[in-house]
Protein backbone atom coordinates (compact mmCIF):
# COMPACT_ATOMS: atom_id res chain seq x y z
CA UNK A 1 0.00 0.00 0.00
CA UNK A 2 0.94 3.75 -0.36
CA UNK A 3 3.24 5.12 2.43
CA UNK A 4 3.14 8.28 3.82
CA UNK A 5 3.73 11.43 1.76
CA UNK A 6 4.65 14.90 1.91
CA UNK A 7 4.25 17.53 -0.59
CA UNK A 8 6.14 19.41 -2.02
CA UNK A 9 9.64 17.45 -1.46
CA UNK A 10 11.47 20.91 -2.40
CA UNK A 11 10.78 24.55 -1.16
CA UNK A 12 12.93 27.41 -1.47
CA UNK A 13 11.33 30.94 0.00
CA UNK A 14 11.96 34.64 0.91
CA UNK A 15 12.53 35.41 4.39
CA UNK A 16 9.09 36.74 5.75
CA UNK A 17 6.80 34.69 3.32
CA UNK A 18 4.70 31.96 4.57
CA UNK A 19 4.80 28.31 3.97
CA UNK A 20 2.65 25.19 3.88
CA UNK A 21 3.87 21.73 4.27
CA UNK A 22 1.59 19.06 3.07
CA UNK A 23 1.79 15.33 4.67
CA UNK A 24 -0.88 12.47 3.58
CA UNK A 25 -0.50 9.60 6.22
CA UNK A 26 -0.82 6.01 5.65
CA UNK A 27 -4.76 5.51 5.47
CA UNK A 28 -6.31 4.27 9.00
CA UNK A 29 -3.25 5.50 10.91
CA UNK A 30 -4.64 7.52 13.78
CA UNK A 31 -1.58 9.06 14.96
CA UNK A 32 0.75 11.92 13.10
CA UNK A 33 3.63 14.00 14.37
CA UNK A 34 5.74 16.27 12.97
CA UNK A 35 9.14 16.61 12.98
CA UNK A 36 12.23 19.13 12.05
CA UNK A 37 15.69 18.14 11.07
CA UNK A 38 18.30 20.81 10.78
CA UNK A 39 21.69 19.53 8.66
CA UNK A 40 23.23 17.21 10.60
CA UNK A 41 21.34 16.77 13.58
CA UNK A 42 18.68 14.82 15.37
CA UNK A 43 15.02 14.79 14.99
CA UNK A 44 13.37 17.53 16.89
CA UNK A 45 9.44 16.48 17.79
CA UNK A 46 7.22 19.47 16.35
CA UNK A 47 3.12 18.49 17.27
CA UNK A 48 1.21 15.32 17.14
CA UNK A 49 -2.42 14.54 16.87
CA UNK A 50 -4.34 11.68 17.58
CA UNK A 51 -7.31 11.08 16.29
CA UNK A 52 -9.46 13.35 17.41
CA UNK A 53 -7.78 14.88 20.39
CA UNK A 54 -6.53 18.10 21.07
CA UNK A 55 -2.82 17.83 19.63
CA UNK A 56 0.16 18.07 21.53
CA UNK A 57 2.01 21.28 20.10
CA UNK A 58 4.45 20.95 22.71
CA UNK A 59 7.05 21.13 20.25
CA UNK A 60 6.09 24.04 17.93
CA UNK A 61 9.65 26.53 18.12
CA UNK A 62 7.30 29.81 17.86
CA UNK A 63 4.10 30.76 17.78
CA UNK A 64 5.10 31.48 13.65
CA UNK A 65 4.07 27.78 13.59
CA UNK A 66 0.81 26.32 13.52
CA UNK A 67 -0.71 22.94 12.13
CA UNK A 68 -3.78 21.13 11.28
CA UNK A 69 -4.96 18.22 10.99
CA UNK A 70 -8.55 16.97 9.66
CA UNK A 71 -9.53 13.73 11.32
CA UNK A 72 -7.49 11.04 10.91
CA UNK A 73 -6.45 12.23 7.26
CA UNK A 74 -4.48 14.94 5.61
CA UNK A 75 -2.13 17.56 7.79
CA UNK A 76 -1.19 20.30 7.01
CA UNK A 77 2.34 22.60 8.64
CA UNK A 78 2.59 26.23 8.27
CA UNK A 79 4.84 28.46 9.16
CA UNK A 80 4.32 32.23 8.65
CA UNK A 81 7.02 35.14 8.39
CA UNK A 82 10.10 32.61 7.86
CA UNK A 83 13.15 33.12 9.07
CA UNK A 84 16.32 31.72 8.07
CA UNK A 85 16.59 29.31 11.05
CA UNK A 86 13.52 27.81 9.42
CA UNK A 87 15.58 26.25 6.88
CA UNK A 88 15.74 22.46 7.83
CA UNK A 89 13.53 19.10 6.23
CA UNK A 90 10.51 18.75 7.70
CA UNK A 91 9.70 14.98 8.72
CA UNK A 92 5.56 13.56 8.92
CA UNK A 93 5.58 10.24 10.43
CA UNK A 94 2.20 8.44 11.00
CA UNK A 95 1.65 5.41 12.95
CA UNK A 96 -1.22 2.97 13.77
CA UNK A 97 -2.11 4.40 16.78
CA UNK A 98 0.29 6.10 19.45
CA UNK A 99 3.73 5.01 18.71
CA UNK A 100 5.32 5.17 22.31
CA UNK A 101 5.17 2.78 24.87
CA UNK A 102 2.55 0.65 22.65
CA UNK A 103 5.67 -0.16 20.37
CA UNK A 104 3.91 0.98 17.34
CA UNK A 105 6.09 1.60 14.49
CA UNK A 106 6.07 5.03 13.04
CA UNK A 107 6.27 5.31 9.01
CA UNK A 108 7.99 8.34 7.95
CA UNK A 109 7.35 10.15 5.09
CA UNK A 110 10.31 11.44 2.91
CA UNK A 111 10.37 14.96 3.77
CA UNK A 112 10.22 18.76 2.33
CA UNK A 113 13.31 20.11 2.71
CA UNK A 114 12.78 24.00 3.59
CA UNK A 115 15.26 26.65 2.07
CA UNK A 116 14.75 29.92 3.61
CA UNK A 117 16.96 32.46 1.62
CA UNK B 1 16.97 15.39 31.88
CA UNK B 2 15.61 12.28 29.68
CA UNK B 3 18.23 11.79 26.72
CA UNK B 4 19.93 9.46 24.45
CA UNK B 5 23.48 9.86 23.27
CA UNK B 6 25.05 7.84 20.40
CA UNK B 7 28.75 7.25 19.94
CA UNK B 8 31.03 7.87 17.52
CA UNK B 9 29.10 10.28 15.79
CA UNK B 10 30.71 9.04 12.35
CA UNK B 11 32.29 6.10 11.38
CA UNK B 12 33.83 5.40 8.46
CA UNK B 13 34.76 1.04 7.49
CA UNK B 14 35.54 -0.91 4.14
CA UNK B 15 32.91 -3.35 2.82
CA UNK B 16 32.84 -6.87 4.52
CA UNK B 17 33.72 -5.10 7.63
CA UNK B 18 31.55 -5.70 10.86
CA UNK B 19 31.06 -2.82 12.91
CA UNK B 20 28.92 -1.72 16.10
CA UNK B 21 27.46 1.33 17.16
CA UNK B 22 26.76 2.35 20.79
CA UNK B 23 23.63 3.89 22.55
CA UNK B 24 23.32 5.40 26.02
CA UNK B 25 20.51 6.79 27.55
CA UNK B 26 18.73 8.25 30.77
CA UNK B 27 15.17 7.85 29.96
CA UNK B 28 13.76 5.80 33.24
CA UNK B 29 11.60 4.12 33.10
CA UNK B 30 11.36 3.31 29.72
CA UNK B 31 8.90 1.23 27.51
CA UNK B 32 11.08 0.46 24.62
CA UNK B 33 14.34 1.27 22.36
CA UNK B 34 14.43 1.37 18.90
CA UNK B 35 17.38 1.91 16.21
CA UNK B 36 16.33 3.60 13.04
CA UNK B 37 18.05 3.44 9.73
CA UNK B 38 18.29 7.44 7.54
CA UNK B 39 19.04 7.14 4.61
CA UNK B 40 20.25 10.53 2.91
CA UNK B 41 17.74 12.48 1.67
CA UNK B 42 14.89 10.08 3.32
CA UNK B 43 13.08 9.63 6.05
CA UNK B 44 13.96 6.94 9.19
CA UNK B 45 12.89 3.68 8.65
CA UNK B 46 12.30 1.27 11.38
CA UNK B 47 15.20 -1.66 11.78
CA UNK B 48 14.34 -3.18 15.33
CA UNK B 49 11.89 -2.18 18.46
CA UNK B 50 13.22 -4.24 21.81
CA UNK B 51 10.65 -3.37 24.66
CA UNK B 52 12.58 -3.35 28.24
CA UNK B 53 12.52 -7.22 28.99
CA UNK B 54 14.49 -8.23 25.75
CA UNK B 55 18.11 -8.43 25.34
CA UNK B 56 18.31 -8.65 21.74
CA UNK B 57 16.74 -8.77 18.42
CA UNK B 58 17.80 -8.97 14.77
CA UNK B 59 16.92 -8.20 11.57
CA UNK B 60 18.68 -9.48 8.95
CA UNK B 61 22.26 -8.62 9.06
CA UNK B 62 21.73 -5.68 11.49
CA UNK B 63 21.52 -7.37 15.87
CA UNK B 64 20.32 -4.80 18.32
CA UNK B 65 21.15 -5.67 22.01
CA UNK B 66 19.86 -3.81 25.18
CA UNK B 67 21.48 -3.99 28.65
CA UNK B 68 18.38 -1.89 30.73
CA UNK B 69 20.34 -2.10 34.10
CA UNK B 70 23.25 -0.32 32.22
CA UNK B 71 21.41 1.65 29.81
CA UNK B 72 23.05 0.70 27.26
CA UNK B 73 22.38 -0.59 23.42
CA UNK B 74 23.91 -1.55 20.69
CA UNK B 75 23.34 -2.15 17.10
CA UNK B 76 26.37 -4.80 15.61
CA UNK B 77 26.15 -4.67 11.53
CA UNK B 78 27.70 -7.34 9.82
CA UNK B 79 29.40 -7.81 6.50
CA UNK B 80 28.72 -4.42 5.99
CA UNK B 81 27.55 -3.78 2.39
CA UNK B 82 27.63 0.56 0.63
CA UNK B 83 23.62 0.46 1.01
CA UNK B 84 24.59 0.14 5.01
CA UNK B 85 26.19 3.92 4.15
CA UNK B 86 23.62 5.87 6.61
CA UNK B 87 22.73 7.42 9.50
CA UNK B 88 21.61 5.11 12.34
CA UNK B 89 19.89 6.75 14.81
CA UNK B 90 18.56 5.13 18.55
CA UNK B 91 15.31 6.46 20.20
CA UNK B 92 13.68 5.65 23.22
CA UNK B 93 10.47 5.57 24.80
CA UNK B 94 9.52 7.20 28.26
CA UNK B 95 7.01 4.72 29.90
CA UNK B 96 5.08 7.59 31.15
CA UNK B 97 4.39 8.58 27.83
CA UNK B 98 2.06 6.93 25.26
CA UNK B 99 3.11 9.26 22.26
CA UNK B 100 6.61 10.64 22.99
CA UNK B 101 9.93 9.50 21.84
CA UNK B 102 13.01 10.37 22.55
CA UNK B 103 15.75 10.52 19.75
CA UNK B 104 19.66 10.28 19.59
CA UNK B 105 21.05 12.52 17.26
CA UNK B 106 22.51 9.24 15.16
CA UNK B 107 25.98 8.06 14.21
CA UNK B 108 26.84 8.54 10.54
CA UNK B 109 27.87 5.30 8.98
CA UNK B 110 29.84 5.31 5.62
CA UNK B 111 30.79 1.72 3.83
CA UNK B 112 33.83 2.42 1.48
CA UNK B 113 34.62 0.10 -1.24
Amino acid sequence: GAGVSQSPSNKVTEKGKDVELRCDPISGHTALYWYRQRLGQGLEFLIYFQGNSAPDKSGLPSDRFSAERTGESVSTLTIQRTQQEDSAVYLCASSLRASGRSSYEQYFGPGTRLTVT
Amino acid sequence: KNQVEQSPQSLIILEGKNCTLQCNYTVSPFSNLRWYKQDTGRGPVSLTIMTFSENTKSNGRYTATLDADTKQSSLHITASQLSDSASYICVVAPMDSNYQLIWGAGTKLIIKP
